[in-house]
């Protein structure tokens, strides 16, 4: 069936450091994928939205790539700081559409001062 | 602008009885959306609806059903609480089919005993 995948496990990295988060999805290629961020007890807010014919997006510290053939999109935090300690959600429309966004489980990502 | 707005923030129901999850949003967003929070499952589409008197099932629609009279509300109506669906609901909207950036409410924490 379809799913997104993203690593369960949390990411513990040191302060300055790159933080990089995967996900991967199956079946039907996404026109669109999606990152969100996630604080305890709050609702998702959007980051970065990159579209299939985009390889990459970047906004201030935030990169992202979609690579579609792998069926993977990758989330990098460059320099990252303690404030960057949270759950990082993608989300995309498994049916290749843009009425049902599906989010995969996040990544929970703790930044070590 | 108070953007998503979620009433109540906690409740706790007993089995079989019925409540209504209210949403409102005040930026005139078309689509809406309700979404569920379980530990290790993500955010389940429950409903959705792109516009007022259209609205669409999602992911896990059984137990629910929803209407929108109106732009600004979206309520989430749960005709008989099963234990099952003790989660953490999630308003979202989103200007239109065409705008993918999806704005969240803060949520309400569900209790079915």
């Amino acid at each position: 069936s379809q799913k997104i995948e993203q690593n369960s496990e949390a990411l513990n990295i040191q302060e300055g450091k790159t933080a990089t988060l995967t996900c991967n999805y199956t079946n039907y290629s996404p026109a669109y994928l999606q990152w969100y961020r996630q604080d305890p007890g709050r609702g998702p807010v959007f980051l970065l939205l990159i579209r299939e014919n985009e390889k990459e997006k970047r906004k201030e510290r935030l990169k992202v790539t979609f690579d579609t053939t792998l069926k993977q999109s990758l989330f990098h935090i460059t320099a990252s700081q303690p404030a960057d300690s949270a759950t990082y959600l993608c989300a995309l429309d498994l049916s290749g559409g843009y009425q049902k966004v599906t989010f995969g489980t996040g990544t929970k990502l703790q930044v070590i001062p | 602008n108070a953007g998503v707005t979620q009433t109540p923030k906690f409740q706790v129901l007993k089995t079989g009885q019925s409540m209504t999850l209210q949403c409102a949003q005040d930026m005139n967003h078309e689509y809406m959306s309700w979404y569920r929070q379980d530990p290790g499952m993500g955010l389940r589409l429950i409903h959705y609806s792109v516009g007022a008197g259209i609205t669409d099932q999602g992911e896990v629609p059984n137990g629910y059903n929803v209407s929108r009279s109106t732009t600004e509300d979206f309520p989430l109506r749960l005709l008989s609480a099963a234990p099952s669906q003790t989660s953490v609901y999630f308003c979202a909207s989103r200007v239109g089919l065409s705008t993918y950036e999806q704005y969240f409410g803060p949520g309400t924490r569900l209790t079915v005993t």
